[in-house]
């Protein structure tokens, strides 16, 4: 079956400082790929998708970047956090395909202090 | 304008007893998808339950069932004998588009459900 891990679980990290959020898929190939952030009390914002390695798309302008090195690792980083970065980060991937449900990994809460 | 719009941000419902969560949407796409996750406490989006804009019945999933309204542009959530984890946020989501690579999930605010004993 597959699986989908993100990791740290929870961090916090001072303004200015760099952020690297890991995101793994087993048990399939070629997933799409996506990131989502929820700020408090609110839906959840596309960052980032990606449909292969090195292909990133990026939806909302901002000091965020993605990386996809491999077919099922996907990458949130940042050189410079900013206080506006807090939030729930979610990693997703569904199949290629038409229908295919999109699945969520735990999450990664940051606060920037 | 919103593409998919929770009108209730919160909900309470006796246990036993099913509830309603509403969503509707907006889009252009004769080709779509409709999808309920929920959210507890801990944060993991757990899904629930998928509609296509072309299947001909309403999908169900056990205790969950989704009442789809097309020419309404609706897609309300129902849980049916509520227990008490099913205390949780709800969003309501949609994928525009039935083919090609790109499968973006729009969500809604989302509606927070309590369960009373």
């Amino acid at each position: 079956s597959q699986t989908i891990h993100q990791w740290p679980a929870t961090l916090v990290q001072p303004v200015g400082s760099p952020l690297s959020l890991e995101c793994t898929v087993e048990g399939t190939s070629n997933p799409n790929l996506y990131w989502y952030r929820q700020a408090a009390g609110r839906g959840l914002q596309l960052l980032f998708y990606s449909v292969g390695i090195g292909q990133i798309s990026s939806e909302v302008p901002q000091n965020l970047s993605a990386s996809r090195p491999q077919d099922r690792q996907f990458i949130l980083s940042s050189k410079k956090l900013l206080l506006s970065d807090s939030g729930f980060y979610l990693c997703a991937w569904t199949k290629t395909g038409r229908g295919n449900t999109i699945y969520f990994g735990e999450g990664s809460w940051l606060t920037v202090v | 304008a919103q593409k998919i719009t929770q009108t209730q941000p919160g909900m309470f419902v006796q246990e036993k007893e099913a509830v309603t969560l509403d969503c509707t949407y907006d889009t252009s796409d004769p080709s779509y998808g409709l999808f309920w996750y929920k959210q507890p406490s801990s944060g993991e989006m757990i899904f629930l339950i998928y509609q296509g804009s072309y299947d001909q019945q309403n999908a169900t999933e056990g205790r969950y069932s989704l009442n789809f309204q097309k020419a309404r542009k609706s897609a309300n959530l129902v849980i049916s004998a509520s227990q008490l984890g099913d205390s949780a946020m709800y969003f309501c989501a949609m994928r525009e588009g039935g083919g090609g690579s790109n499968y973006k999930l729009t969500f809604g605010k989302g509606t927070l459900l309590t369960v009373n004993p």
